[in-house]
C-alpha cells in the first residue's frame, strides 16, 4: 500500500490555466505538507496542515491555495500559472517530526 | 535562525569507496536530524534519523550517520558505495513549532555520482 500518494505525476499546461494536484496519506498522520523543489533540486516547503489547519504558509502568491477535506488529503490548486511554477511539487505527511513523502508531480508550465 | 549546510553540491566516489556527506546546522537546542535521499525521478526517501540516545546511528541501504554536538554536525557515512547509491541526498533539520508539530529545515543537497 502506498503510504503518501499524489496525483498526476505529470502534469503539463497552458499558462494562465488553473489545476490542482491530489494528496491522500494512510498513515494516519495528523500533519501534511506540500513542498516545492526547483530545478536546482531546492526545497521549499510552501504550506502544511495540522488538523485541518494551516499552521505554516511561506508567503508563496496567493495564486496557491491549499484545502484540506479531511485529515488524510491535502490538495493543492493553482490559479493563473506562470511559467515559474514549473518545478516538482512534493506532498509529505509526518508525526514526530519525520516526514514521509509522495512520488512527485511534475508540473510543466508552457 | 535555524539553517542547514551541505557543504558539498556534489561527489564524485568511485564504486567500492567509501563515502562521508556533510551536514552542519543551526539551532539553538538538540534537535531532530534526518537524512533523505531521492533517487532520479522520485520522491524522498528517509535513510535515518537521530532524536536521542547513541549518536551514532544505523539506517537502511548499510548508511549510517554521526551526531557531533560540539561541531554541530551530522555527516552521513557508508563504507562501500555501490552504483545504486547515486542520487540526491537531503540532510534536514526537525525543529519544534507550536502544539507539538515540528517543521522540517533542510538543506539544499549534495549529488552523489558514482564511478565505475
Amino acid at each position: 500500500d502506498t503510504a503518501v500518494s499524489q496525483t498526476p505525476k505529470y502534469l503539463v499546461t497552458q499558462m494562465g490555466n488553473d489545476k490542482s494536484i491530489k494528496c491522500e496519506q494512510n498513515l494516519g498522520h495528523d500533519t501534511m505538507y506540500w513542498y516545492k523543489q526547483d530545478s536546482k533540486k531546492f526545497l521549499k516547503i510552501m504550506f502544511s496542515y495540522n488538523n485541518k489547519e494551516l499552521i505554516i504558509n511561506e508567503t508563496v502568491p496567493n495564486r496557491f491555495s491549499p484545502k484540506s477535506p479531511d485529515k488524510a488529503h491535502l490538495n493543492l490548486h493553482i490559479n493563473s500559472l506562470e511559467l515559474g511554477d514549473s518545478a516538482v511539487y512534493f506532498c509529505a505527511s509526518s508525526r514526530d517530526s519525520e516526514a514521509f513523502f509522495g512520488q512527485g508531480t511534475r508540473l510543466t508550465v508552457v | 535562525a535555524q539553517s542547514v549546510t551541505q557543504p558539498d553540491i556534489h561527489i564524485t566516489v568511485s564504486e567500492g569507496a567509501s563515502l562521508e556527506l556533510r551536514c552542519n546546522y543551526s539551532y539553538g537546542a538538540t534537535p531532530y536530524l534526518f537524512w533523505y535521499v531521492q533517487s532520479p525521478g522520485q520522491g524522498l526517501q528517509l535513510l535515518l534519523k537521530y532524536f536521542s540516545g547513541d549518536t551514532l546511528v544505523q539506517g537502511i541501504k548499510g548508511f549510517e550517520a554521526e551526531f557531533k554536538r560540539s561541531q554541530s554536525s551530522f555527516n552521513l557515512r557508508k563504507p562501500s558505495v555501490h552504483w545504486s547509491d547515486a542520487a540526491e541526498y537531503f540532510c534536514a533539520v526537525g525543529a519544534p513549532l507550536m502544539d507539538s508539530n515540528y517543521q522540517l529545515i533542510w538543506g539544499a543537497g549534495t549529488k552523489l555520482i558514482i564511478k565505475p
